[in-house]
């Protein structure tokens, strides 16, 4: 069964600090893995899709990588702002599934 | 950037009530979901449709039934509400080979 761990639970950082979101998985049959922002009481928008075969995905300020056979994922923001506050989800599409699974999400605060 | 609707935003309603939260998309995708929210916990899959006339339930029990009558529409009903119904409930649609899930903004619901 497939479950999926993000670390740190949360997180404060002062503005213009670079930080690292990490995601796990335990079954690296995955399909793609996605990374989402959610903003509290409200619905998730969609950051980036990394699919099975790639390495890395880059938006923005964001770079996600996927490392399938370690079962890890990362997200990169630079030079954060407090606009940035919110929490983050990563979720695994797996090869045989229909449904994707969530992890838990980081809280984070990017303070002025 | 999506086009998906959840109505209404917040739901105050006794015990013992039908309900029903509408979910609409106008992007013509087939893959249409719901999930259920508690606060600063994971998303769980309660009930899914890959296409008209396709409904499934997810992982999480739940007494909630949903129909997919029409492409942009996934209506889930609540025949009794209860207070351990209170929760965010979350709709998605999904596209193509990607899988990208689009989230609308999310029901919170409140069960006195």
């Amino acid at each position: 069964k497939q479950e999926v761990t993000q670390i740190p639970a949360a997180l404060s950082v002062p503005e213009g600090e670079n930080l690292v979101l990490n995601c796990s998985f335990t079954d690296s049959a995955i399909y793609n893995l996605q990374w989402f922002r959610q903003d509290p009481g409200k619905g998730l928008t969609s950051l980036l899709l990394i699919q099975s075969s790639q390495r890395e995905q880059t938006s923005g300020r964001l770079n996600a990588s996927l490392d399938k056979s370690s079962g890890r994922s990362t997200l990169y923001i630079a030079a954060s702002q407090p606009g940035d506050s919110a929490t983050y989800l990563c979720a695994v599409l797996g090869d045989s599934s229909y449904k994707l699974i969530f992890g838990s999400g980081t809280r984070l605060l990017v303070r002025p | 950037e999506a086009d998906i609707y959840q109505t209404p935003r917040y739901l105050v309603i006794g015990t013992g009530k039908k309900i029903t939260l509408e979910c609409s998309q106008t992007m013509g995708h087939d893959k249409m979901y719901w999930y259920q929210q508690d606060p600063g916990m994971e998303l769980h899959l309660i009930h899914y449709s890959y296409g008209v006339n396709s409904t499934e339930k997810g992982d999480l029990s739940s007494e909630s039934t949903v129909s997919r009558i029409r492409t942009e529409h996934f209506p889930l009903t609540l025949e009794s509400a209860r207070p351990s119904h209170t929760s965010q409930y979350l709709c998605a649609s999904s596209v193509g080979h990607t899988e990208k899930l689009f989230f609308g903004s999310g029901t919170q619901l409140s069960v006195l």
